[in-house]
């Protein structure tokens, strides 16, 4: 049962237009979420991250959006960037140990100069 | 700065040989986990700790040992190898429960 979904395994864009990338969630009790991005033979990295407090959360060209009732996050990017291209993976936690994340299957965007 | 760091980066085994794949961390985060990779998996959490001689399960246990002596080292261990935990392992650790975990760099396992 997978509880957090990345339905688009790919997503390619040109540079300097906008990236969208979707996460889907299933469990109720999620209250935190993460973005997280995979360059090859490396590890994830924290990318960005919103509590269900919020409904959007910004850094730099980054914004996330979180919509609660479709159980629903999207990842911003603009402008995209060719650095951009990478594996991208959603995350979610609830209760009281958000270490204990549970990941989508991730992206790959690729940016195209 | 080293952050967290594993060892070894590539290894292969035979099936039903056993193994330590090592974990260290110097940032004196309490939490540290293991997570596993696999093609359209996403990252799948094996074990985790909240702290020395505190260990759980994650969502994907079976056949993994894990024991938390220090802060600093979190090994994970397989008891005899199976063509099935071919995988891609990340170490991953954090100050508390509600901050973001770090990564190392992974280790890639193939059993044969």
């Amino acid at each position: 049962d997978q509880q957090v979904k990345q339905n688009s395994p790919s997503l390619s864009v040109q540079e300097g237009r906008i990236s969208i990338l979707n996460c889907d969630y299933t469990n109720s009790m999620f209250d935190y979420f993460l973005w997280y991005k995979k360059y090859p033979a490396e590890g994830p990295t924290f990318l960005i991250s919103i509590s269900s407090i919020k409904d959007k959360n910004e850094d730099g060209r980054f914004t996330v959006f979180l919509n609660k009732s479709a159980k629903h996050l999207s990842l911003h990017i603009v402008p995209s960037q060719p650095g951009d291209s990478a594996v991208y993976f959603c995350a979610a936690a609830g209760g009281t140990s958000y270490g204990k994340l549970t990941f989508g299957q991730g992206t790959i965007l690729t940016v195209h100069p | 700065n080293a952050g967290v760091t594993q060892t070894p980066k590539f290894q292969v085994l035979k099936t039903g040989q056993s193994m330590t794949l090592q974990c260290a961390q110097d940032m004196n985060h309490e939490y540290m986990s293991w997570y596993r990779q696999d093609p359209g998996m996403g990252l799948r959490l094996i074990h985790y700790s909240v702290g020395a001689g505190i260990t759980d399960q994650g969502e994907v246990p079976n056949g993994y040992n894990v024991s938390r002596s220090t802060t600093e080292d979190f090994p994970l261990r397989l008891l005899s190898a199976a063509p099935s935990q071919t995988s891609v392992y990340f170490c991953a650790s954090s100050t508390t429960g509600v901050s973001p975990l770090h990564f190392g760099n992974g280790t890639r396992l193939t059993v044969t």
